[in-house]
């Protein structure tokens, strides 16, 4: 079955230092690929998303992530943490193809951030 | 920025009764869809909905479960006789595609059934 796995549930940082949050894959061709935050009280917020090409992905708020096939991830990244990056952040997968845009989505990781 | 708006934002009721969770998709969008998130457990796909008609629906989305877009602007869910196990967060989203395009969703509704 298709599956998307974020193995940290809860992870801690402290302020200016890097972070990376994981996220497997599981399906039998390769999904279209997302990451999304989500802020107390706020919805969804798409941070950046693969589809083909280059493995390395830019995205808003100084976050990219990297598809790496062999491994069946796309782990996200930022290279200095700001406090304002504490929130639950979501990795997400659509078969693409006929799928009329079902996403899957891991169980979460939410980030603390310590001063 | 266009956004995707819900209301309510929280509704409380009594297991049996019918419920209306509403959504305002982003204007141009053709793609427009449900997802839940019970309490500690993933975001979990409903169902898709496109040129009036489901075009995608999940396990979970019964009988008990309906959509509707009403008229140009709003895009309904019903559940027509509450359970328990439906409290969640319900979240609408809307694209302009599928597959690859992304989809843009609302600040979700709080329901709690008693």
């Amino acid at each position: 079955a298709q599956s998307v796995t974020q193995p940290d549930i809860h992870i801690t940082v402290s302020e200016g230092a890097s972070l990376e949050l994981r996220c497997n894959y599981s399906y039998g061709a390769t999904p279209y690929l997302f990451w999304y935050v989500q802020s107390p009280g706020q919805g969804l917020q798409l941070l950046l998303k693969y589809f083909s090409g280059d493995t390395l992905v830019q995205g808003i708020k100084g976050f990219e992530a990297e598809f790496k096939r062999s491994q069946s991830s796309f782990n996200l990244r930022k290279p200095s943490v700001h406090w304002s990056d504490a929130a639950e952040y979501f990795c997400a997968a659509n078969a693409g193809g006929t799928s009329y845009g079902k996403l899957t989505f891991g169980q979460g990781t939410i980030l603390t951030v310590h001063p | 920025e266009p956004e995707v708006t819900q209301t309510p934002s929280h509704q409380v009721t009594q297991m049996g009764q019918e419920v209306i969770l509403r959504c305002v998709p982003i204007s141009n969008h053709l793609y427009f869809y449900w997802y839940r998130q019970i309490l500690g457990q993933k975001v979990e796909f409903l169902v898709s909905f496109y040129n009036n008609e489901i075009s995608e629906k999940s396990e979970i989305f019964d009988d008990q479960f309906s959509v509707e877009r009403p008229d140009g602007s709003n895009f309904t869910l019903k559940i027509r006789s509450t359970k328990l196990e439906d409290s969640a967060m319900y979240f609408c989203a809307s694209s302009d595609g599928r597959g690859q395009e992304t989809q843009y969703f609302g600040p979700g509704t709080r329901l709690l059934v008693l």
